[in-house]
């Protein structure tokens, strides 16, 4: 069965800082992978998004990814971080066929600091 | 453009009362899952629907059921509610249920539900 860690339950960053996050799976084949974005009363948001192709991903709000297979890794970055990307982020890995087969990591909690 | 809506955002139950958590999405999607978020536990599936008038099982069904009324609104009810069933609730949608088509889904804001 597929699976996600995110190891990180907390980070902490300065604003102006670079952030990663970090997301291991666990698939069998190769796996389908999102990064949500939750900010505080809201519901989540997709960042970005891995199928194929380019193993560097581009998403919104300036958020990049890198699906490393050899790793099982699905890094997410930001050169700076602003004090808006305060939120909590969830790594997701699906598997062929339906979406009800998405599952969700535990969620890594950023806190930005001026 | 609203995207997907649920009803209530906020509810306290007494444990033993019944209710219905409303979503309902004007994306003219597909499918449609519910979802409850708990702390360290990330999101689990509880019901989905792939399509109008189908309804499946996720990973957590036990103590709900689901009513996908049309194709716009996918209904979660909690019939004797019980502590344990204190959480956040999720509704999503997604135009297509095949994740390799590049479906993504979108969340309603979720409803903060706490059982006493």
């Amino acid at each position: 069965a597929q699976s996600v860690t995110q190891p990180d339950i907390h980070i902490t960053v300065s604003e102006g800082a670079s952030l990663e996050l970090r997301c291991n799976y666990s698939y069998g084949a190769t796996p389908y992978l999102f990064w949500y974005v939750q900010s505080p009363g809201q519901g989540l948001q997709l960042l970005l998004k891995y199928f194929s192709g380019d193993t560097l991903v581009q998403g919104i709000k300036g958020f990049e990814a890198e699906f490393k297979r050899s790793q099982s890794s699905f890094n997410l970055r930001k050169p700076s971080v602003h004090w808006s990307d305060a939120a909590e982020y969830f790594c997701a890995v699906g598997a062929s066929g339906g979406y009800q087969k998405v599952t969700f990591g535990t969620g890594t909690k950023l806190q930005v600091i001026p | 453009n609203a995207g997907v809506t649920q009803t209530p955002k906020f509810q306290v139950l007494k444990t033993g009362q019944s209710m219905t958590l409303q979503c309902a999405q004007d994306m003219n999607h597909n499918s449609m899952y519910w979802y409850r978020q708990d702390p360290g536990m990330g999101l689990r599936l509880i019901y989905y629907s792939a399509s109008e008038g189908t309804t499946d099982k996720g990973e957590v069904p036990n103590g709900y059921n689901v009513s996908r009324l049309n194709k716009r609104e996918f209904s979660l009810r909690l019939e004797s509610a019980a502590p344990s069933q204190t959480s956040v609730y999720f509704c999503a949608s997604s135009e297509r249920g095949m994740v390799g088509g590049g479906t993504e889904a979108f969340f309603g804001q979720g409803t903060r539900l706490t059982v006493v």
